[in-house]
């Protein structure tokens, strides 16, 4: 079954420490595709960054940089030189594989809390 | 300038109540959703729709209704209202096809009493 698992529940860190979050997926496609939210304290959901399986580049913008490894099923998130507005939650999304039609839904993991402080 | 907005914003209620919760996107998407988040952050989908079509309905009481009138529009109507219907729902919009990102809405925080 579909599955994305975030082990970390809570991170916290001081300002300019680089911190890693990690996702680990589960999937029986081949084709699938993989994102990433942020959820500030203000509530909403902000889109962040779509990764198909087809593409294992690692990318990167600004302070933010993912890496996607498809051996381990792994699609790991990267803030470097955090700041205190990085404070959120951040969740993995996988695409729900067999059915690739209109409508299908995102499958979140359960989130991890990144606290950030001065 | 809202690409996806929810109405309203806060809802507070009783027990046994009936509410809606509407959603308007105007970025033209094909395809919207409505998603749970309950009391530990947790994010599920209810329902989704394409082209004012029920594509996905997850195992979700059927006090939960969602109506499409257009292709701009997924309000969601709750009968009878629980205590375990407290949440934030979200709706969301994206093309039809999977490949693409969904864009949320700001939430709805229903809190039953």
């Amino acid at each position: 079954a579909q599955k994305v698992t975030q082990a970390q529940t809570e991170i916290s860190v001081v300002e300019k420490e680089d911190v890693t979050l990690d996702c680990v997926y589960e999937t029986r496609d081949t084709t699938y595709y993989l994102f990433w939210y942020k959820q500030p304290p203000s509530g909403e959901l902000v889109f962040l960054i779509r990764r198909n399986s087809f593409d294992e580049q690692n990318e990167i913008s600004g302070r933010y940089s993912w890496n996607f490894q498809k051996s381990t099923s792994s699609f790991n998130f990267t803030i470097t030189a955090s700041q205190v507005v990085d404070s959120a939650v951040y969740f993995c999304a996988l695409s729900e594989p067999f059915t690739m039609q209109a409508g299908t839904a995102l499958i979140f993991g359960k989130g991890t809390t990144l606290s950030v402080s001065s | 300038d809202t690409a996806v907005s929810q109405t309203p914003k806060y809802l507070v209620t009783q027990m046994g109540n009936d509410k809606s919760i509407k959603c308007e996107q105007n970025l033209g998407h094909d395809t919207m959703y409505w998603y749970k988040q309950d009391s530990k952050k947790f994010l599920k989908i209810m329902f989704s729709y394409n082209n004012k079509e029920l594509i996905i309905n997850e195992t979700v009481p059927n006090r939960f209704s969602p109506k499409s009138p257009d292709k701009a529009h997924l309000n969601l109507h709750i009968n009878s209202l629980e205590l375990g219907d407290s949440a934030v729902y979200f709706c969301a919009s994206s093309p039809p096809r999977p490949t693409y990102e969904q864009y949320f809405g700001p939430g709805t925080r229903l809190t039953v009493t």
